[in-house]
């Protein structure tokens, strides 16, 4: 069985600072998403991670993966508080064949950011 | 584009009550659709998954059913609520080739 496991949890932060979020995994992944979630809300895409070695870049957020230590990381650059929202992993598995073909997402529980003046 | 709506928004409904919270995407055919429930705690389960018109698949036991009547609907029912059913209800369609792009919800609270 999938597992996803983020660190850390709760993470508050001064606006201003850099810090990182952690998602590790216990299985080869075809591929790894990240999500913010409001208070309240949906989730919203972030980032979509296919390779080893990617990573992508929005404002002052950054995701790599690295598929050969099942991590991937989403650092936060000179934070602001705009930022503060739960952001979520989520490693899919590519199940089913051919027209019955389906993408399973098992998710982390998510890392509550909050971001103080 | 594409868009995804869920109905209603909220819901409180009593114990032993049905349901049915519905779920349909615009500008796709034939898309992959998913129920998924956050409880109170973050986590995300995948309920049900739907590869196409009939084709249901459940992914945990539990009080709840889902239906794909046409291409670009999903419903979600139950016919006796429980207490353990409250939660944050999401849609979502996508996740083969794209990340999964999800509907607004629906925070059902059963009292």
């Amino acid at each position: 069985e999938l597992k996803v496991e983020q660190n850390p949890l709760f993470l508050s932060m001064q606006e201003g600072k850099n810090y990182t979020i952690y998602c590790n995994y216990s299985t080869t992944s075809d591929r790894l998403y990240w999500y913010r979630q409001d208070p309240g809300k949906s989730l919203e895409s972030l980032f979509v991670l296919l390779s080893n070695g990617a990573v992508k870049q929005e404002g002052r957020l950054m995701a790599s993966l690295d598929t050969k230590a099942r991590l991937s990381t989403l650092h936060i650059t000179a934070a602001v508080h705009d930022l503060s929202a739960t952001y979520f992993c989520a490693v899919v598995l590519l199940r089913g064949a051919g027209g019955t073909s389906y993408g399973k997402l098992t998710f982390g529980q998510g890392t509550i950011l909050t971001v103080h003046p | 584009s594409q868009t995804i709506h869920q109905w209603p928004a909220t819901l409180v409904q009593p114990v032993g009550s049905p349901l049915s919270l519905e779920c349909t995407v615009e500008g796709t055919s034939n898309p992959n659709l998913y129920w998924y429930r956050q409880a109170a705690g973050r986590g995300l389960q995948l309920l049900f998954y739907s590869v196409g018109i009939g084709q249901i698949s459940s992914e945990v036991p539990q009080n709840l059913s889902a239906s794909r009547p046409q291409d670009r609907q999903f419903i979600l029912s139950s016919k006796k609520l429980l207490l353990s059913d409250s939660g944050f209800y999401l849609c979502a369609w996508g996740g083969l080739v794209s990340p999964l792009h999800f509907g607004n919800g629906t925070r059902l609270t059963v009292t």
